[in-house]
């Protein structure tokens, strides 16, 4: 098993709908977890960090249930620049290190 | 601030010969750097962790008198890949800690782009 999966999508959106990225973890011991945006041929950005409570941060909410080991991330109200592969990333406790998901490619198309 | 670069962007080269790929934190010092491979619609892999002043550690299955890293200052890691050969094409990435920083707050470079012929 992976230790952080993600459906690869492409998700193929109309803008304005809402579009929800799920993503699970293996090692039960991670400790941080975080969401990052990927453009075609660029490196990584962080999109926002995800907390047990839950956060959000405008059109953008993050969500962790560590019982369940997954985590969520919903855009609502997509706009065409929100076309990107959405990276799910798990800090591995144990030896400090982070890792990342596959990505899900998302596409909205206008 | 917390701005990195990669130098070069691309780079296309001949099977056989080496790449030398420099990641340099342009605002901050950093001892501890990361090097990441990532193949086309696979995830970022982790290569190795460069600290200042010290040998790298690599990851598994990652061999280290191929992938070269020197970390020679606070600001500057290199990475060569000797002998490249195709399979050796990938964007490469690096990542810079602050001093003090966790691995929770990297700061990553643009990437390279390594066409090997």
């Amino acid at each position: 098993r992976k230790e952080v999966e993600q459906d690869p999508g492409p998700f193929n959106v109309p803008e304005g709908a809402t579009v929800a990225f799920n993503c699970t973890y293996s090692n039960s011991a991670s400790q941080s977890f975080f969401w990052y945006r990927q453009d075609c041929r660029k490196e990584p950005k962080l999109l926002m960090s995800v907390y047990s409570s839950g956060n959000e941060d405008g059109r953008f909410t993050a969500q962790l249930n560590r019982a369940s080991q997954y985590i969520s991330l919903l855009i609502r109200d997509s706009k065409l620049s929100d076309s990107a592969t959405y990276l799910c990333v798990v800090n591995r406790r144990r030896d400090d290190k982070i890792i990342f998901g596959k990505g899900t490619r998302l596409h909205i198309l206008p | 601030g917390a701005v990195v670069s990669q130098h070069p962007s691309w780079v296309i080269c001949k099977s056989g010969t080496s790449v030398k790929i420099e990641c340099r934190s342009l605002d901050f010092q950093a001892t501890t750097m990361f090097w990441y491979r990532q193949f086309p619609k696979q995830s970022l892999m982790l290569m190795a962790t460069s600290n200042e002043g010290s040998k790298a550690t690599y990851e598994q299955g990652v061999e280290k008198d191929k992938f070269l890293i020197n970390h020679a200052s606070l600001t500057l890691s290199t990475l060569t890949v000797t002998s490249a050969h195709p399979e050796d094409s990938s964007f490469y990435i690096c990542s810079a800690l602050p001093r003090g920083g966790s691995t929770d707050t990297q700061y990553f470079g643009p990437g390279t782009r390594l066409t090997v012929l």
